[in-house]
């Protein structure tokens, strides 16, 4: 089945440095990728959409600026957390999306700002 | 707009009894309808979904989900729980841009 990998799983910064969360489809070609934020005990919110090659579609309210996100290959998009603060803190999930109407999750990034 | 609504925070249920896990949607079209488990700190497991066709789904893990388009429902049913299937479970759609909407989510705790 497709999987899709992210890296780090965790990671723990201080207040004000920037961060890098990797996704990567491994087996598919991925058109779409998706991000996610999670809050403990809430449910997924949709950030961002990115297609390869273009730039990033922010929902309402995600600050394009704070949270960069590269869509530089058809395999791997990154989301990077500029200037973080500890209200960043959250569990931030990819997916990816190879043509059809299924999306394929990544196993989460548990980003803790101190 | 479409939205999804699982109307149940949390349940509880004893191991070996049946479950249902409701979910509503709202959505114009056609839905793409998914039901997703997660486990704490971990990220999301497909159990099943459904585009068309039959609409009782069988997924992973004994469960399925109905899908009733007079009711806009997709609840998750499985008839005996084992105390392994406590966890969160997402309902979700995929709406237009393929853009996935998940509702709340529902805990289950299963008691012994």
């Amino acid at each position: 089945g497709a999987v899709v990998s992210q890296h780090p799983s965790r990671v723990i910064c201080k207040s004000g440095t920037s961060v890098k969360i990797e996704c990567r489809s491994l087996d598919f070609q991925a058109t779409t990728m998706f991000w996610y934020r999670q809050f403990p005990k809430q449910s997924l919110m949709l950030m961002a959409t990115s297609n390869e090659g273009s730039k990033a579609t922010y929902e309402q309210g995600v600050e394009k600026d704070k949270f960069l996100i590269n869509h530089a290959s058809l395999t791997l998009s990154t989301l990077t957390v500029t200037s973080a603060h500890p209200e960043d803190s959250s569990f931030y999930i990819c997916s990816a999306r190879e043509g059809g109407n299924e999306q394929f999750f990544g196993p989460g990034t548990r980003l803790t700002v101190l | 707009a479409q939205s999804v609504t699982q109307p149940d925070i949390h349940i509880t249920v004893s191991e070996g009894a049946s479950l249902e896990l409701r979910c509503n949607y709202s959505y114009g079209a056609t839905p793409y309808l998914f039901w997703y488990v997660q486990s704490p700190g971990q990220g999301l497991q497909l159990l099943l979904k459904y585009f068309s066709g039959d609409t009782l789904v069988q997924g992973i893990k004994g469960f399925e989900a109905e899908f009733k388009r007079s009711q806009s429902s997709f609840n998750l049913r499985k008839p005996s729980v084992h105390w392994s299937d406590a966890a969160e479970y997402f309902c979700a759609v995929v709406a237009g841009g393929f853009k996935t909407i998940f509702g709340a989510g529902t805990r289950l705790f299963v008691k012994a």
